[in-house]
């Protein structure tokens, strides 16, 4: 079975300052991987995934992760943040057989500060 | 396009009772899944139906079942509550896992069920 660890539970960073989420994951077969994003009292929201290709994945409000397969990670950056990127992020893996039955870790909380 | 709807947002039970939690799929989507998120954790796979039938489970017990109806809404429901039944559940609706929608989900807000 595979599973997955984010390093972090909570990450403070100031306002514009970079970050960066770490997640490993475990698996004995080829998966595929996603960062989602939960704003407080709201449902998740896919930020990015790794299906094929290029290890630098781009998604949405300016977020990056890439797929370092011999270190089984998919870590989550950001160069500039903002208040707004306040939330919780979850990363989350599947097997490729497994249609989309997702597999999540538990969690980082990113607080930003001004 | 109408998003993912779930009902009720909030509700309380006792031990021992039922509930049920209702889910609208996302307009052209036709697989839903259903997860539970306790306080301070990931969200935990409970099951997927597709076609109106379960396709893949999760480690609950048969007291968590499931309903798809024609139309892709989605029930969970939950028999025999227990105090650690307490969280919040989350519907997504997806088109089944294929090409480049594979694993993209489409969250609900969630019913938050807390277990007294």
């Amino acid at each position: 079975a595979q599973s997955v660890t984010q390093l972090d539970s909570q990450v403070p960073v100031f306002e514009e300052a970079p970050v960066e989420l770490r997640c490993n994951y475990s698996s004995s077969v080829s998966v595929y991987l996603f960062w989602y994003v939960q704003y407080p009292n709201q449902g998740l929201q896919l930020l990015l995934k790794y299906l094929s290709g290029s290890t630098l994945v781009k998604g949405i409000n300016g977020f990056e992760a890439e797929f370092n397969k011999s270190q089984t990670s998919f870590h989550l950056r950001k160069p500039s943040v903002h208040i707004s990127d306040t939330a919780e992020y979850f990363c989350a893996v599947t097997l490729k057989a497994a249609g989309n039955k997702l597999t999540f870790g538990g969690g980082t909380r990113v607080l930003v500060k001004p | 396009e109408t998003g993912v709807t779930q009902s009720p947002t909030h509700l309380i039970k006792t031990r021992g009772q039922q509930v049920t939690l209702r889910c609208s799929s996302q307009s052209g989507h036709n697989t839903v899944s259903w997860y539970q998120q306790a306080l301070g954790q990931g969200p935990q796979f409970i099951f997927q139906y597709y076609r109106e039938e379960e396709n893949g489970r999760g480690n609950f017990p048969p007291r968590f079942s499931g309903l798809q109806f024609p139309n892709y809404s989605s029930e969970l429901n939950v028999n025999a509550l227990e105090l650690d039944d307490s969280a919040l559940y989350l519907c997504a609706s997806s088109t089944y896992g294929q090409g480049t929608s594979r694993g993209e989900l489409f969250f609900g807000e969630g019913s938050r069920l807390t277990v007294l």
